[in-house]
């Protein structure tokens, strides 16, 4: 059974550097992505970026700048550094597997989705 | 950026009622890239339909998903109290892979 968890800082200081580890167990995550999402208190979600076991990144262009994603094999962990926080990054912190699967009917296109999330952890940007 | 536009914002339903469920693309998604995800309160969201139309292991044929190009619809028959909770859309075909704002469907 895949699960994932997740830790780090919870509670920072504007211009602080907001640090998150996610360990998967249970997968090797071989083409699979880890994902992070974020959704600030009462809001929708917000995809923040993705990384495969290999460090092939993708970041949202809204946080491109001060996302860094990285990824340890060794240990099957993947994380996120996100600097210069503000209160506009308050938010509970999810990480998920994204797989791929080929579809039936086409070559060239997938299904691409997330089947499993941690429970996430609320970060708090205060002064 | 794809904007995903779901409407209603909410919906409020009784008890084996249908709901309709709207996602709408700015431009045009391939369906095997639109996920729909339920979110309860306190809760990571959890996987409903992926594919646009495909149920994972679990999920219950109440559940059904249709669509093509920018109009994608999530329906939900014979609603239960437990249906209670926001339903979101997601692309995964282009990036920033963005989430629709959600609808928040009241049993």
């Amino acid at each position: 059974q895949v699960q994932l968890q997740q830790w780090g800082t919870e509670l920072l200081k504007p211009s602080e550097t907001l640090s998150l580890t996610c360990a998967v167990s249970g997968d090797s995550f071989s083409g699979s992505y880890c994902t992070w999402i974020r959704q600030a208190p009462g809001k929708g979600l917000e995809w923040i970026g993705e990384i495969s076991r290999s460090g092939n990144t993708d970041y949202n262009p809204s946080l491109k700048g001060r996302l860094t994603l990285s990824a340890d094999p060794s240990k099957n962990h993947f994380s996120l550094r996100l600097g210069s926080v503000t209160a506009a990054d308050t938010a509970v912190y999810y990480c998920a597997r994204r797989v791929r699967r080929e579809t039936p009917s086409s070559i060239y296109f997938y299904y691409y989705y997330m089947d499993v999330w941690d429970n996430g952890t609320t970060v708090t940007v205060s002064s | 950026e794809t904007v995903l536009t779901q409407s209603p914002d909410t919906l409020s339903l009784s008890p084996g009622d249908r709901a309709t469920l709207s996602c709408r693309a700015s431009q045009s998604i391939v369906a095997s890239y639109l996920t729909w995800y339920q979110q309860k309160p306190g809760q990571a969201p959890r996987l409903l339909l992926f594919g646009a139309s495909n149920r994972p292991t679990g999920i219950p044929d109440r559940f059904s998903g249709s669509g093509s190009g920018t109009d994608f619809t999530l329906t939900i028959t014979k609603l239960e109290p437990e249906d209670s909770a926001v339903y979101y859309c997601q692309q995964s075909y282009s990036s920033p892979y963005t989430f629709g704002q959600g609808t928040k469907l009241e049993i």
